[in-house]
């Protein structure tokens, strides 16, 4: 119950398109659900997050889209670019208490000119 | 977003001897912080959670007498890996949970440290 699945696994796109990352989760205990991105060799950064009572959040070029009924968010990245190129993190947390973070698997992302 | 600082970045040692890393929050006092251990090509799997003045709480699987944690300050948690050994090496990344004015529920991660063991 605590799992986050993500996919997919790794996804190609072409410079200028928009890449798609799924997830879905089953604790309904999660109230907060926020996106790393990580580089090689470096920590996740976070990239946006969203809460359950909302359905859509954009920052930029960047945007979650979250189903609370069907326990899914996915992240849009619009006019994808080679620097976007990464691995992508779904997470999921409690607000309070401890925040145990589950993550998702991880999802690479390569984005070619 | 806030900062947060891990030391050192890299580190190679003998198999036997223990190696401590840093993780400092640099503009935020962190009231919980986390240990995770990332291997290649895998997600983060957390090893302790930790909060200031506090014992910390290990994941299931995750040997205290190991992997020792120290959270001694809100800025400052250590994790030493004691004895360490080949299978230790993997990449361990701190993250920290701040409050005041900054956001309570999100999570700040370092950006790690990738230890190596001969």
């Amino acid at each position: 119950q605590q799992q986050v699945k993500q996919s997919p696994q790794s996804l190609i796109v072409q410079k200028g398109g928009i890449s798609i990352i799924n997830c879905a989760y089953e604790n309904t205990a999660f109230d907060y659900f926020p996106w790393y991105q990580q580089f090689p060799g470096k920590g996740p950064a976070l990239l946006i997050a969203i809460r359950p009572d909302v359905s859509e959040k954009k920052e930029g070029r960047f945007t979650i889209s979250f189903n609370k009924s069907a326990k899914q968010f996915s992240l849009h990245i619009m006019d994808s670019q080679p620097g976007d190129s990464a691995t992508y993190f779904c997470a999921a947390l409690t607000s309070g208490g401890y925040q145990k973070v589950t993550f998702g698997t991880g999802t690479k992302l390569q984005v070619i000119p | 977003g806030a900062v947060v600082s891990q030391h050192p970045s890299r580190v190679i040692c003998k198999s036997g001897t223990s190696v401590k890393i840093e993780c400092r929050s640099l503009d935020f006092q962190a009231t919980t912080m986390f240990w995770y251990r990332q291997f290649p090509k895998q997600s983060l799997m957390l090893m302790a959670t930790s909060n200031e003045g506090s014992k910390a709480t290990y994941e299931q699987g995750v040997e205290k007498d190991k992997f020792l944690i120290n959270h001694a300050s809100l800025t400052l948690s250590t994790l030493t890996v004691t004895s360490a050994h080949p299978e230790d090496s993997s990449f361990y990344i701190c993250s920290a949970r701040g409050q005041g004015r900054k956001s309570t529920d999100t999570q700040y991660f370092g950006p790690g440290t990738r230890l190596t063991v001969l």
